[in-house]
């Protein structure tokens, strides 16, 4: 069972476009949700995360909404670039996996920005 | 400071074979556990540990075994490789915060 689903599989946007990669998820006890970016042929890199007691965070052209009340967080890019072009994670981690506190990733997007 | 490493980058296995794929942190992080990366499927968790002797199941443990002696290294053996087995495996490191760390992958063909 996909905990956190995560759409679209690939994306392609414009140079200066804004990107928009959306998940939902069914556990309503994760209380944190990173976002990862992968390059090719590299590890997955934490980009943003954000808690569920705020409904958005910026850093920089990176933004994450996050609805709780519909399960849903999604990954904005503004002024999208060719260098943005990677593979994006959303993830959640459940406090039930005590201290652990183990990643459930969702299946991941291919961003491909065009100069 | 090299983070997290993992050797080897590449590695093809016949059908059977046994191999260990190697994991080394020296950021001292207390937990690692060990990702298999499959296209369309995300990252999937196979081992973890929270400390030296102490290791559990992730999702997809079968046909891996891991141990932890040191808090530096954390390895994991496939035992009698499958082709399912073929996949990009990333071991993670993280500290006290749930910002997770994860090592370059490797990625491992299995014949």
């Amino acid at each position: 069972q996909q905990q956190v689903k995560q759409s679209p599989q690939s994306l392609i946007v414009q140079k200066g476009g804004i990107s928009i990669i959306n998940c939902a998820y069914e556990n309503t006890a994760f209380d944190y949700f990173p976002w990862y970016q992968q390059f090719p042929g590299k590890g997955p890199a934490l980009l943003i995360a954000i808690r569920p007691d705020v409904s958005e965070k910026k850093e920089g052209r990176f933004t994450i909404s996050f609805n709780k009340s519909a399960k849903q967080f999604s990954l904005h890019i503004m002024d999208s670039q060719p260098g943005d072009s990677a593979t994006y994670f959303c993830a959640a981690i459940s406090p039930s996996s005590g201290s652990a506190r183990q990643l459930t990733f969702g299946s991941g997007t291919q961003l491909t920005v065009l100069p | 400071n090299a983070g997290v490493t993992q050797t080897p980058k590449f590695q093809v296995l016949k059908t059977g074979q046994s191999m260990t794929l190697q994991c080394a942190q020296d950021m001292n992080h207390e937990y690692m556990s060990w990702y298999r990366q499959d296209p369309g499927m995300g990252l999937r968790l196979i081992h973890y540990s929270v400390g030296a002797g102490i290791t559990d199941q992730g999702e997809v443990p079968n046909g891996y075994n891991v141990s932890r002696s040191t808090t530096e290294d954390f390895p994991l053996r496939l035992l009698s490789a499958a082709p399912s087995q073929t996949s990009v495996y990333f071991c993670a490191t993280r500290q006290r915060t749930d910002e997770q760390y994860f090592g370059p992958g490797t990625r491992l063909t299995v014949t």
